[in-house]
């Protein structure tokens, strides 16, 4: 049983620049969650979607913003990228509620200069 | 606000030795609290503790949640040079809709050959 699939590994970008990652959850989970982890603060949770919808967001700025295709694969998208969100995006897939816990994938390396 | 504290942030053990990490939390509606093991990216699922079942055990690795006085601890008996990770706690609340991770510092464990 394949796990949870993130692409790019690495990414490089200049401030300004807008990024796009991507993640394709475990067959048949249908939520995805996005983290955002720095040495600073931790692992913070970005946002969820559920059957295509948005259904909880954290505490980020608008430039965060993201999507869920039919299928569950989600991408998230940074634009007008700062220093300060060079961190590791991760994603965790769950079935429909959480109750069988999440799986985690090895997340985007983002650095921006 | 959710809030996760684990204690202590960092440990540095012998191989052999047994050590209890700690992790306490205020959460709204709570359903469950998880530990993960994160060593390099992807946290990797180690418990969920839920309301039905406040004690698990796998190997070594052993855990418990006192839903009365709002805290959790993990365990790991007979170390092994293997089990140096991070180690993070998290809670799951339910919002809304939705559900949502949140996450403490974690605990940074070394164990010395």
């Amino acid at each position: 049983k394949a796990g949870v699939t993130q692409t790019p590994r690495y990414l490089i970008k200049t401030r300004g620049q807008q990024v796009t990652l991507s993640c394709s959850p475990i067959s048949g989970h249908r939520s995805v969650s996005w983290y955002q982890q720095t040495p600073g603060q931790g692992l913070q949770f970005l946002f969820e979607y559920f059957s295509e919808t948005q259904r909880n967001k954290g505490n980020f700025p608008g430039r965060f913003s993201g999507r869920q295709f039919s299928n569950s694969r989600s991408e998230m998208n940074v634009s007008t990228l700062e220093l300060g969100d060079s961190a590791l995006y991760l994603c965790a897939s769950s079935l429909a509620d959480g109750n069988y816990g999440y799986t985690f994938g090895s997340g985007t390396r983002l650095t921006v200069v | 606000e959710d809030k996760v504290v684990q204690s202590p942030l960092s440990l540095v053990v012998h191989e052999g030795d047994t050590v209890t990490l700690n992790c306490s939390y205020e959460v709204t509606n709570f359903r469950s609290l998880l530990w993960y093991k994160q060593e390099k990216k992807a946290p990797t699922f180690l418990f969920m503790l839920t309301s039905s079942g406040i004690e698990k055990k796998s190997g070594r690795l052993s855990s418990i949640l006192d839903k009365k006085e709002l805290f959790s601890i993990l365990n790991i008996t007979a170390t092994q040079t293997g089990d140096s990770a991070v180690y993070l706690c998290a809670v799951r609340g339910l919002k809304t809709s939705g559900s949502r991770l949140t996450f403490g510092e974690g605990t940074q464990l070394t164990v010395n050959p």
